[in-house]
């Protein structure tokens, strides 16, 4: 148990349907990520939010929208996706933010998704 | 460009068997790096976190060394056991205000018992 859980661990969804990820800690950390993982591919970010307010965008499609209503939550809506979109998607947390290094990094189970 | 390589790709050893797994960076301006362990279809658990102005870490029979200069680290796992048995990543913190760790693409470690 990291102190990080995501929900659903698993979702199938159809290339028209719309889902969302959900992530929650009980840390009391600042900053909390979104992280993709494709198989034989490193890990890519694709947002960060830092006291709630989003900090990153590494220039990820418009079909993957997140949401960060508080420092514990954290979403991910999914709509329109494509199949090559299939992956683990991995919610983490650290304690840093701003300019200060990321500290230690936990992350969750992640959600594997899967579009057809 | 920053860019973190972990070789090899693939380990099998017996158990009992001491072994090193690689990473190496290409930008030596690093504020820490991570190691993690990672089981198939799980999500990452952090292992060890060297900042850098420390040469090395040590949790029970896992010991992760940093040097800079060279852009390299290497975990150390002692006494290896079938348990150990998973892919390991480590991740490079380059810090600024994007929080960006550059991970590698792990090695995956298998111990036959």
């Amino acid at each position: 148990e990291t102190g990080v859980t995501q929900t659903p661990r698993h979702l199938v969804m159809g290339m028209t349907n719309k889902k969302s990820l959900k992530c929650e800690q009980h840390l009391g950390h600042n900053a909390m990520y979104w992280y993709k993982q494709s198989a034989k591919k490193p890990l890519e970010l694709m947002f960060v939010y830092s006291l709630e307010e989003r900090v990153e965008n590494n220039s990820v499609p418009s079909r993957f929208s997140p949401e960060c209503p508080n420092s514990s939550h954290l979403f991910l809506h999914l709509h329109t996706l494509q199949p090559e979109d299939s992956a683990l998607y991995l919610c983490a947390s650290s304690h840093e933010t701003g300019t200060a290094n990321t500290g230690e990094l936990f992350f969750g189970e992640g959600s594997r998704l899967t579009v057809l | 460009k920053q860019e973190v390589t972990q070789i090899p790709a693939a380990l099998s050893v017996p158990e009992g068997e001491n072994l090193v797994l690689n990473c190496s960076f290409t930008d030596s301006a690093i504020y820490n790096l991570q190691w993690f362990r990672q089981d198939p279809g799980k999500g990452l658990t952090s292992l060890l976190l060297i900042q850098s102005s420390q040469r090395e870490q040590t949790s029970g029979r896992l010991n992760a060394s940093l040097d800079k200069s060279s852009g390299r680290s290497t975990l150390y796992i002692a006494a290896s056991q079938p348990g150990d048995s998973a892919t390991y990543l480590c991740a490079v913190d380059y810090g600024g205000a994007t929080n960006k760790l550059i991970f590698g693409t792990g090695t995956l470690l298998a111990v036959q018992p």
